[in-house]
């Protein structure tokens, strides 16, 4: 166990369907990412918060929402997606952005139909 | 195109063998760590060597960093099969605020 966990771990949903994907950390820290792992493909950053607040944002398209209530929460809001943003979605946080060590979140497999 | 690179992309070893890969980078960094990810799982943090170190050993792994050529190993000594997995590395430039992750190497450990 590493201290992120991720709900769900598996996820099927249709193009048109509102799906939110979960992100809780319970080791302190104060940064947040959200990664995509397609198959074949490097690992893509895809946002990063610090101190709840949106530092990167890596060209993601906007059927992809991020939202930060707080430092232990990371929610990724996903609607309206295609069958090409089918992957593995990794949260990580670490202690900030200098001593940026990231524990990972075992992932949500998504699947979109 | 991508910070970090690794070399070979797939390495297929005895139980008991060393196993060795390369990470290439392209501009000034403050740390490059090592990852290892069990299939479709989360990844783990290895190690971290900052960029005024040159070498660090943590239990069977061993990571080097060389600046000038800007390069780093990942050594792991005595194989198990339970080290099979991908494992990658990983750069933050520097300004720092992210890390940017190679495409990794697949290790196979035989038993």
């Amino acid at each position: 166990e590493t201290g992120v966990t991720q709900t769900p771990r598996h996820l099927v949903m249709g193009m048109t369907n509102k799906k939110s994907l979960k992100c809780e950390q319970h080791l302190g820290h104060n940064a947040m990412y959200w990664y995509k792992q397609s198959a074949k493909k490097p690992l893509e950053l895809m946002f990063v918060y610090n101190f709840k607040e949106q530092t990167e944002n890596n060209s993601v398209p906007s059927r992809f929402s991020p939202e930060c209530p707080n430092s232990s929460h990371l929610f990724l809001h996903l609607h309206t997606l295609q069958p090409e943003d089918s992957a593995l979605y990794l949260c990580a946080s670490s202690q900030d952005l200098v001593y940026n060590e990231q524990f990972f979140g075992p992932g949500t497999r998504l699947t979109v139909l | 195109s991508q910070q970090g690179e690794e070399d070979p992309q797939a390495l297929s070893i005895q139980e008991g063998e060393n196993a060795t890969m390369n990470c290439s980078y392209k501009t000034s960094i403050n740390n490059l760590q090592w990852y290892r990810q069990n299939s479709g799982r989360g990844l783990v943090h290895l190690i971290l060597i900052r960029s005024n170190e040159r070498e660090k050993h943590s239990g069977r792994l061993r990571v080097t960093l060389d600046t000038s050529k800007k390069s780093s190993s990942l050594l792991i000594t005595a194989s198990r099969a339970a080290d099979t997995a991908s494992y990658f590395c990983a750069t933050d430039g520097a300004a720092g605020n992210k890390l940017t992750f190679g495409g990794g190497t697949r290790v196979l450990v035989k038993p």
